[in-house]
């Protein structure tokens, strides 16, 4: 059975950082793509970031470009979101998906509970 | 990375058919395969309903159907549960290894 399990979220200050991991279990971790998905209070999904199979390829969403870090340890099966520079809006819960493929372009088959990020003074 | 747009909600009738837009531009939904539907009830992760503008994943019912004309996107659902009542949002490819998601729409089923 896939499962994915966030964690490290929790309350950070403007400007702090914070790191969140994604511990996969229940298939090959090495063999697919993974992705970083946030949902702010009572709003809609928002891409954060994606690493391919073996952290080759990554991408940022424009409003994270420059602050976030997304890297992966298949050896370790698990994903991580450093998060720097934090903003207020980065507010969210943060889920950890996995995709169908090695790159990233066949859908998020399995999601995790996702962890909460709460950026305020 | 602009927002896919969604209509803010729908609603039908159980047994009736429902369809969701998404509308986009050639950087995204036109100019990949890679669009994708996500239902999520509330409280609840969002779960892949098509790939792959119209593929099911297994267990995915076909009362779920997705199709893509030029920069839109649309998810049909046929004979409507009231178990199909949740948010739906549309999801594409929008450039060298970005994404870009829907505002989201809410079903009602009356």
């Amino acid at each position: 059975e896939v499962q994915l399990v966030e964690s490290g979220g929790g309350l950070a200050q403007p400007g702090r950082s914070l790191t969140l991991s994604c511990s996969a279990s229940g298939f090959t971790f090495e063999d697919y793509a993974m992705f970083w998905v946030r949902q702010a209070p009572g709003k809609g999904l928002e891409w954060v970031s994606a690493i391919s199979w073996n952290g080759g390829t990554k991408g940022y969403a424009d409003s994270v470009q420059g602050r976030f870090i997304v890297s992966r340890d298949n050896s370790k099966n698990s994903l991580y979101l450093q998060m720097n520079s934090l903003r207020p809006e980065d507010t969210a819960l943060y889920y950890c998906a996995k995709d169908g493929g090695g790159v990233g372009a066949t859908g998020l088959h399995y999601w995790g509970q996702g962890t909460l990020v709460s950026v305020s003074s | 990375q602009s927002a896919l747009t969604q209509p803010r909600s729908v609603s039908g009738s159980p047994g009736q058919s429902v369809t969701i837009s998404c509308t986009g531009s050639s950087s995204n939904v036109g100019g990949y395969n890679a669009v994708f539907w996500y239902q999520q009830h509330p409280g609840k992760a969002p779960k892949l309903m098509v790939f792959e503008v119209s593929k099911r994943p297994s267990g995915v019912p076909d009362r779920f159907s997705g199709s893509k004309s030029g920069n839109t996107a649309s998810l049909t659902i046929s004979g409507l549960l009231t178990e199909d009542e949740a948010d739906y949002y549309c999801s594409s490819q929008a450039g060298a290894y970005t994404w870009v998601f829907g505002g989201g729409t809410k079903l009602t089923v009356l």
